[in-house]
């Protein structure tokens, strides 16, 4: 009941597509879902976050699209670039932990 | 403001030694959180302090510690090293404990070699 099931686990577009990472999860206590990007030698860093009231959040090309009767939770990356390439995590926050996805190696080719 | 400072970059130590890796928040938050970061298993947690207080813990054997000192640097200890001990370890920071909607600021990690 506390994962989060994160998929695909790898995954390579054609610069200018439009990459979806999808997470799922069970637990409905779960009231805060974030996306981290994380570059090679670096730490993961907060990219967009959206709480279960609201069905979408934007910023810049970045799109989360929450469905919570599916308990279901995706992350778009429009007009996607090869700076773009990196390690993304989904994760759910409860009101003591927060449970990360496995994560999603996302290749932007040129 | 000065990130997550995370020390040392690298460490090789040969398997039964013990290792302590330190983490310095950014200023102001009281949180510290640790995660073990391998190629297959993503980003493990091990353990948060919040207030000098371990507030959680992973599903990390007993070789692995932490402590949270009053300014809320943190260190975290392992104890007769394995091979599979080796990994990317990462401090994260945050204004309050994890699971109140907040956000965690990464170190770079300490990436670990064991030998």
């Amino acid at each position: 009941q506390q994962q989060v099931k994160q998929s695909p686990q790898s995954l390579i577009v054609q610069k200018g597509g439009i990459p979806i990472i999808n997470c799922a999860y069970e637990n409905t206590a779960f009231d805060y879902f974030p996306w981290y990007q994380q570059f090679p030698g670096k730490g993961p860093a907060l990219l967009i976050a959206i709480r279960p009231d609201v069905s979408e959040k934007k910023e810049g090309r970045f799109t989360i699209s929450f469905n919570k009767s599916a308990k279901q939770f995706s992350l778009h990356i429009m007009d996607s670039q090869p700076g773009d390439s990196a390690t993304y995590f989904c994760a759910a926050d409860s009101n003591y932990q927060l449970i990360w996805g496995a994560g999603t190696k996302l290749i932007i080719k040129p | 403001k000065a990130g997550v400072t995370q020390t040392p970059r690298y460490l090789i130590k040969t398997r039964g030694q013990q290792v302590t890796l330190s983490c310095s928040p950014i200023s102001g938050h009281r949180s510290v959180s640790w995660y073990q970061q391998t190629p297959g298993q993503g980003l493990q947690f091990l353990f948060e302090y919040f207030s000098e207080t371990q507030r959680n813990k992973g599903n990390f054997p007993g070789r692995f510690s932490g402590r949270q000192f009053s300014n809320s640097r943190s260190e975290m200890n392992v104890s007769t090293l394995e091979l599979g001990d080796s990994a990317l370890y990462l401090c994260a920071s945050s204004l309050g404990t994890l699971g109140m909607n907040t956000e965690a600021f990464f170190g770079q990690g300490t990436r670990l070699t064991v030998v």
